[in-house]
């Protein structure tokens, strides 16, 4: 078990720019989620996949973002044509489908973005 | 948004105290998670509560659960320096799926 992981750990862009971040999941857990983090706040749900379905959406995410989970296994996370309120921690987590669908998240430390 | 609201905001004790943090939460819950967090980093499970589960114990933590008046606390017992982080609780709910909803978190601080 290596840990969820995120690349990259940091990214400056200018706003305009696209940006996309990559997470490695756990390799037997097929629940992949996506949360965004600002100061001072608990992560904010974006979206989650069980294996490539991307079974559910946050109202939160603009048409500019999207997310996708090829073959069930890593993801990507996309940001077009970023603006300085997408600055922010995002998250990546993964868990396996448990007992009544009960599973904690294990989550990777995150990609910290900041437009400028 | 935000489903849970922690309290207090922040917390500051001393070493070999017991520090005590709460989570209101507003709809029905199938459970109710507490997560750790340092700084700068990602979350980590702590302790995972059913509805129908009162109470919870996990070595130095303890987690009570009221769902009649939609709030849960976490003890951690005679706190370490290395228990300084904010703890977040999360709530799974009642027909909302599979994902985690957060609260605003509580920053710990345990001084030596």
């Amino acid at each position: 078990d290596t840990g969820v992981s995120q690349d990259p750990r940091h990214k400056i862009t200018k706003r305009g720019q696209n940006v996309t971040f990559r997470c490695d999941p756990i390799s037997e857990h097929n629940r992949l989620y996506w949360y965004r983090q600002t100061l001072g706040q608990g992560p904010e749900f974006l979206t989650y996949f069980q294996n490539e379905a991307q079974l559910e959406k946050s109202r939160l995410l603009s048409d500019r973002f999207s997310a996708e989970r090829p073959k069930g296994s890593f993801s990507t996370l996309e940001i077009q044509r970023t603006e300085q309120g997408d600055s922010a921690m995002y998250l990546c987590a993964s868990s396996i489908r448990g007992g009544q669908g009960v599973s904690p998240l294990h989550f990777g430390n995150g990609t910290r973005l900041t437009v400028t | 948004s935000q489903q849970g609201e922690e309290d207090p905001q922040a917390l500051s004790i001393q070493e070999g105290e017991n520090a005590t943090m709460n989570c209101s939460y507003k709809t029905s819950i199938n459970n109710l998670q507490w997560y750790r967090q340092n700084s700068g980093r990602g979350l980590v499970h702590l302790i995972l509560i059913r509805s129908n589960e009162r109470e919870k114990h996990s070595g130095r933590l303890r987690v009570t659960l009221d769902t009649s008046k939609k709030s849960s606390s976490l003890l951690i017992t005679a706190s370490r320096a290395a228990d300084t982080a904010s703890y977040f609780c999360a709530t799974t709910l009642t027909g909302g799926g599979n994902k985690l909803t957060f609260g605003t978190g509580t920053q710990l601080k345990v001084e030596l």
